[in-house]
């Protein structure tokens, strides 16, 4: 399968500060990447949909100007938390989608991003 | 969007057990996959069923679509640590374009 990367894999800030978080398409082109949230013992939740070259679609409950998304080019999303707080400790999983008409794409999902915010 | 109920959300056997965890929807799945994550990593996909009715295994890992393609089950056969891990069941909207995931069901498999 096609490969997802993020970086850094694991991150520790300081309250108030802001983290950025890339997540790569390695072996393939991304129209659409994905950004979900995971809280401990709990199922991902989505947070946004990144459409390279244009604005992200954030779910409810999602604050655009805290999490702020770049899909600059086909391989490369970006997910920067804003002023973070201690309640935005969370494991952060990008996913990138191929290409294809309804049924032809598959996601891939990287292997996750650990912020801890003291 | 479609919401998909796991059961049970936690379940800790022996290793060599049998055992099955179920993804329920109020409303019929165009397509269902299954997905594994281990601690620290994510999620990867073990399976995708589209016809209703449709059996798929994986080695120890039975895969169901149920007739109405309403309900999936995952059945392990011989559970083995190595087996530990969430596993998540996910559909895809009716715009095909997105995933949503079910809850979780947690497996811990002990030696």
């Amino acid at each position: 399968g096609a490969v997802v990367s993020q970086h850094p894999s694991r991150v520790i800030c300081k309250s108030g500060t802001s983290v950025k978080i890339e997540c790569r398409s390695l072996d393939f082109q991304a129209t659409t990447m994905f950004w979900y949230r995971q809280f401990p013992k709990q199922s991902l939740m989505l947070m946004a949909t990144s459409n390279e070259g244009s604005k992200a679609t954030y779910e409810q409950g999602v604050e655009k100007d805290k999490f702020l998304i770049n899909h600059a080019s086909l391989t490369l999303s970006t997910l920067t938390v804003t002023s973070a707080h201690p309640e935005d400790s969370s494991f952060y999983i990008c996913s990138a989608r191929t290409g294809g008409g309804w049924g032809a794409y598959e996601q891939f999902f990287g292997p996750g991003t650990r912020l801890t915010v003291l | 969007t479609q919401l998909l109920e796991q059961s049970p959300q936690f379940l800790s056997i022996q290793e060599g057990e049998n055992l099955t965890v179920y993804c329920n929807s109020s409303s019929v799945f165009s397509s269902l996959q299954w997905y594994r994550q281990e601690p620290g990593e994510g999620p990867v996909l073990l399976v995708t069923v589209v016809t209703g009715g449709e059996v798929k295994k994986l080695k120890r890992l039975t895969f169901q679509f149920g007739d109405a393609r309403k309900d999936s089950s995952l059945h392990i056969t011989a559970a083995q640590p190595g087996d530990t891990g969430l596993y998540l069941c996910a559909s895809r909207n009716n715009a095909g374009n997105m995933l949503t995931f079910g809850g979780g069901t947690r497996l811990m498999v002990k030696p």
